[in-house]
């Protein structure tokens, strides 16, 4: 069965304090890696897309990885606006079609 | 202005009640897609089109329906609402077509209340 496991489920950080989120996935017929950022109460805001392992691309203090089975979204120096739920999805093709899995997300909270 | 819009951003209502969640968007895209968020489950698919002949069900389509007015315009219907169906609902679209991966881009948000 496909799915995605996103680990932790919660992360608190010191402000500068740099971390790493894990994205493991055990799919077949990988298509794309997805992270996104959600604030409460809204849409989930798209941060990068990944294909290839090896893969890596960034954005401000986030640095996203790819392997085979896994995806990291690296945190460097994080500060208090960083704080966010960090969701994980992956793009399979399966009986024909495309198809999305997310994953539950990491709450992570970075303290002034 | 954002890409993709929804409408109402909150609402509540009673059960048994009909109500319906509009989509829109302005990023040309083809394919639209509904999903609902719940508290520790994540995002759950429920109904997507990949044009506007083309509406499939997702894992969770029982208790909705979907209308494509147009490509641009994607709307879920809720026939009887029931208070299992409270949540946030959200509109995603993605290119489509020969887009590789296909990255989906998500709306705002309904928060909907049944009571």
């Amino acid at each position: 069965e496909d799915q995605v496991t996103q680990s932790p489920e919660a992360l608190r950080l010191q402000e500068g304090e740099s971390s790493s989120l894990n994205c493991s996935y055990t799919v077949s017929g990988l298509r794309g890696l997805f992270w996104y950022r959600q604030d409460p109460g809204k849409g989930p805001e798209f941060l990068f897309t990944l294909y290839s392992a090896g893969e890596e691309k960034e954005k401000e203090r986030l640095k996203a990885t790819l392997t085979k089975k896994e995806s990291f979204l690296h945190i460097t120096a994080p500060k208090p606006e960083d704080s966010a739920t960090y969701l994980c999805a992956v793009q399979v093709f399966t009986s024909g079609t495309y198809k999305y899995i997310f994953g539950t997300g990491t709450r992570l909270k970075v303290l002034a | 202005d954002a890409d993709v819009t929804q409408t109402p951003r909150n609402r509540i209502t009673k059960t048994g009640k009909r109500i319906m969640l509009e989509c829109s968007q302005t990023k040309g895209h083809d394919r639209m897609y509904w999903y609902r968020q719940d508290p520790g489950l994540g995002l759950r698919l429920i109904y997507y089109s990949f044009d506007v002949k083309d509406i499939n069900k997702g894992e969770i389509s029982d208790g909705y329906s979907v209308s494509r007015q147009a490509q641009a315009k994607f709307s879920l219907s809720l026939e009887s609402a029931i208070p299992n169906q409270t949540a946030l609902y959200f509109c995603a679209t993605s290119a489509g077509g020969r887009a590789f991966p296909d990255t989906q881009y998500f709306g705002p948000g309904t928060r909907l209340t049944v009571l």
